[in-house]
């Protein structure tokens, strides 16, 4: 079964600082990775997905995460945190074939930006 | 492009009432849309899967009765808490897909449920 695992539960980083939250998946083929942010009492905005292709992928307020397949991984970064980035953090898997399109999330990460 | 609303975005209601939330798709056409359910400070759970124009699929452990789904078109689905009680007080997003779009999922903004 497939399963995704966001080893913080939370993180404070300060302002301008730089950022990585990580995210590790169990999958037995290549996924599709998603990285969404959820602000207090709303849903979930996309911040960027891994398809295929470069590894390296780019998304939107700043974030880029990377895929690598050998370690299972696919960690968010932004290089300088800006206070409006404190929110909720979720990495989710989902099947690259098949599977009717269902997401597995993680447990989330929650981000505190210290001004 | 993309986006997907949920209304009512809030309710409160008296246990033992029912409560239909509607998620729409605005500017596409969804083949399958997911309700989940959010507990404060934890992640999605995934309710339940609906395909227009027939029955949802339940994840194991949601009850269909408690829980009935209706996916009565391409850009609407619902859900209905049948005879709520304080413990099914949570937070409820919809998301919606497109066939052929690489399982990309649009969400919904949520719907805080309160039952007193």
């Amino acid at each position: 079964a497939q399963s995704v695992t966001q080893p913080d539960i939370h993180i404070t980083v300060s302002e301008g600082a730089s950022l990585e939250l990580r995210c590790n998946y169990s999958y037995g083929a290549t996924p599709y990775l998603f990285w969404y942010v959820q602000s207090p009492g709303q849903g979930l905005q996309l911040l960027l997905k891994y398809f295929s292709g470069d590894t390296l992928v780019q998304g939107i307020k700043g974030f880029e995460a990377e895929f690598k397949r050998s370690q299972s991984s696919f960690n968010l970064r932004k290089p300088s945190v800006h206070w409006s980035d404190a929110a909720e953090y979720f990495c989710a898997v989902g099947p690259s074939v098949g599977g009717g399109n269902k997401l597995t999330f993680g447990t989330g990460t929650q981000l505190k930006v210290e001004l | 492009g993309a986006v997907v609303s949920q209304h009512p975005s809030r309710v409160i209601c008296k246990s033992g009432t029912s409560v239909k939330i509607e998620c729409r798709s605005l500017d596409f056409q969804a083949t399958t849309m997911f309700w989940y359910r959010q507990f404060p400070k934890k992640s999605l759970m995934l309710m339940a899967t609906s395909n227009e124009g027939s029955k949802a699929t339940y994840e194991q452990g949601v009850e269909k009765d408690k829980f009935l789904i209706n996916h009565a078109s391409l850009t609407l689905s619902t859900l209905t808490v049948t005879s709520a009680h304080p413990e099914d007080s949570s937070f409820y997003i919809c998301s919606a897909s497109i066939s052929g779009k690489n399982n990309e999922q649009f969400f919904g903004p949520g719907t805080r449920l309160t039952v007193l």
